[in-house]
């Protein structure tokens, strides 16, 4: 039990559209991070919130945002749905940002674009 | 762009037998490695986090090794149980702000 919660679980969306997933870290972890994770592939890192601004951004484009809230939830937006969007998202979270802190994941969100 | 590679991709086992992985990484600008066991519909475990040359971290029958100056890690399982099989994941830091970087993985299954 990671104590990291992501909704939905799967959902299915047309090219085109948005998407909105959900994630709620545990009580007092200031960070949160969000990762794609395509068939065959590592996890691959979207983007970083800490204390509820965004703090490093892996290769995505803007269409893919992100807010983090006081209340230690979060959320990952894409716009413009493409098919190669389709893919597991992960959320994780940990107290600061510092490298060397232990980071928790969630089960994730299936997103399958069509 | 850092690049994390991991071996084997997969490997089967009889229960009982010890194995072992291997994680290379860039040595310049370390700050971190993390080791992730995934088994499928689940969420990642954090197995451990390594940050100095020759660190050795053990939890239960698994435990890892790093070397920073030639940027590899080792993780070992001891008498691999049904279990244990999952997928294992090591992911060195991107910077001091803890991104993670992610290899493919190592698929471990355990026969009975």
């Amino acid at each position: 039990e990671t104590g990291v919660t992501q909704s939905p679980t799967h959902l299915i969306k047309t090219r085109g559209q948005q998407v909105t997933l959900r994630c709620s870290s545990q009580s007092g972890h200031n960070t949160v991070s969000w990762y794609q994770q395509a068939l065959g592939q590592g996890p691959q890192f979207i983007f970083q919130y800490y204390r509820e601004e965004e703090n490093g951004r892996g290769n995505f484009p803007p269409r893919f945002s992100g807010l983090q809230f006081p209340n230690y939830s979060s959320e990952l937006n894409v716009n413009a749905l493409e098919l190669d969007d389709s893919a597991l998202y992960l959320c994780a979270s940990s107290y600061d940002s510092a490298a060397g802190n232990t980071i928790y994941f969630g089960e994730g969100s299936w997103l399958t674009v069509v | 762009i850092l690049n994390v590679e991991q071996s084997p991709q997969s490997l089967h086992v009889q229960e009982g037998d010890s194995t072992n992985f291997t994680c290379s990484f860039p040595s310049s600008n370390f700050y971190a490695l993390h080791w992730y066991r995934w088994e499928t519909a689940k969420s990642p475990e954090a197995l451990f986090v390594m940050t100095l040359n020759g660190d050795e971290k053990k939890k239960g029958r698994i435990s890892a090794t790093l070397n920073t100056k030639e940027g590899y890690s080792y993780l070992y399982i001891k008498g691999s149980q049904p279990e244990d099989s999952a997928t294992y994941l090591c992911a060195p830091t991107g910077g001091s702000q803890g991104n993670l970087i992610f290899g493919k993985g190592t698929k471990l299954s355990v026969k009975p």
